[in-house]
Parts: C-alpha cells; sequence; structure tokens
C-alpha cells in the first residue's frame, strides 16, 4: 500500500524556517517523479515544486522561487522541502504527493505551516 | 503560465442527477489534464488523468473528456458521497497549475 506521511509542520514567525519532511513507502520511491502541493485555509489547490527521480530537475512556483528548497533521499525514501523566509501568505496544509503520468496519483494527509507573529 | 478557469463555481444538484463540470485552459494543455475530488479534511483523490483515464478504483460514472484548451469531468449519476469540490489540474514544462474549484453541493 502507498503511503505517503509528512511531518515538520508548525507555528513559524514570519521571516523564519521550516524544513518538512514526507517519508514514502509501499513503492519504489526513486522511480517517481514527487511534488509539493499547499492549501491556504478555505482556498483552493496550489502546487509548489516539483523533483525528477535523481533530483537532477527542480521546478518551482514563482511565489517560493529562491527561498523554497526542494530535495530527496532516495536512500531514505524521503522528501523534503526547506522553506526560508517565511511570510504570511505561506500558511497552508502543505501535502506530499506522487507524480505519474502528468498527475499527481498518491497524497499525504498533509502537514500545517502557520506564519504569524 | 498556464491559467485554469473552472465553472460553474458552485454547482447545485440532487442525488441520481448527472454532473457537468467545465474547465478551459488559457492555452492548449494538450491532453496534459487531470480532475480532483476534495472532501473537508482530507487530501485530494485523483479521477482522471491525461483527460480521460479513470485512475484506479474510480467509479465508472466519473468520466473525463476533453482537449486542448476544453475539458470536461461528468459524474452521470450522482451519490450522495460525490458532493465535495472538485479541482482540475495541468501540467506544462514540468510544472503544474490548478483550477480555482467546483463546489458541488447538495441541492
Amino acid at each position: 500500500e502507498v503511503q505517503l506521511v509528512e511531518s515538520g509542520g508548525g507555528l513559524v514567525q514570519p521571516g523564519g524556517s521550516l524544513r518538512l519532511s514526507c517519508a514514502a513507502s509501499g513503492f519504489t520511491f526513486s522511480s517517481y517523479w514527487m511534488s509539493w502541493v499547499r492549501q491556504a485555509p478555505g482556498k483552493g489547490l496550489e502546487w509548489v515544486a516539483n523533483i525528477k527521480q535523481d533530483g537532477s530537475e527542480k521546478y518551482y512556483v514563482d511565489s517560493v522561487k529562491g527561498r523554497f528548497t526542494i530535495s530527496r533521499d532516495n536512500a531514505k525514501n524521503s522528501l523534503y522541502l526547506q522553506m526560508n523566509s517565511l511570510r504570511a501568505e505561506d500558511t497552508a496544509v502543505y501535502y506530499c504527493a506522487r507524480d505519474l503520468d502528468n498527475s499527481a496519483d498518491y497524497w499525504g494527509q498533509g502537514t500545517l505551516v502557520t506564519v504569524s507573529s | 503560465e498556464i491559467v485554469l478557469t473552472q465553472s460553474p463555481a458552485t454547482l447545485s444538484l440532487s442525488p441520481g442527477e448527472r454532473a457537468t463540470l467545465s474547465c478551459r485552459a488559457s492555452q492548449s494543455v494538450s491532453s496534459y489534464l487531470a480532475w480532483y475530488q476534495q472532501k473537508p479534511g482530507q487530501a485530494p483523490r485523483l479521477l482522471i488523468y491525461d483527460a480521460s483515464n479513470r485512475a484506479t478504483g474510480i467509479p465508472a460514472r466519473f468520466s473525463g473528456s476533453g482537449s486542448g484548451t476544453d475539458f470536461t469531468l461528468t459524474i452521470s449519476s450522482l451519490e450522495p458521497e460525490d458532493f465535495a469540490v472538485y479541482y482540475c489540474q495541468q501540467r506544462s514544462n514540468w510544472m503544474y497549475t490548478f483550477g480555482q474549484g467546483t463546489k458541488l453541493e447538495i441541492k
């Protein structure tokens, strides 16, 4: 059974940093692109970033470029999102998702990030 | 950036009725269009990928159609569990964007 479990969310002050993790199991992690998608409270879905199987390609939504870094450790079956210079508008539930056929076929349950003083 | 516009914003129907949801892209996305269902407090669930292919375990009452810029998600006969928010999503140059969502509510 495919499982994605996010962790690392919490309350952080504006300008602060946070590192999210996603533990993957039930599939060959190193064979898939992976993504982070977020959802602000009461709002729609926003794709944040994705990363190729070997980590050689990474893409970001414009609003996080230069502040967020996506990475992975295939030996640990883990995906990460390093978030720096956080802003109030980064407040959201962050989902880890597996990419397949131009879509995201499995999602974690999400971790809440709140940026507030 | 490709913008996806979903309509209507809210759709009010009764169980057993047919639902038709629309997604329009600001430029062609070929067939790289997916649909998701999201219920309150839950993660999104993939319904349709590449415009018309049902994801694993998705009931046959869900179908997708379209190509280029105009796409449709059809639910042939609504079940009580189908009332939720639906999002379309496209991939272009390895980056994704989502539509703003259509809320399907019980009439």
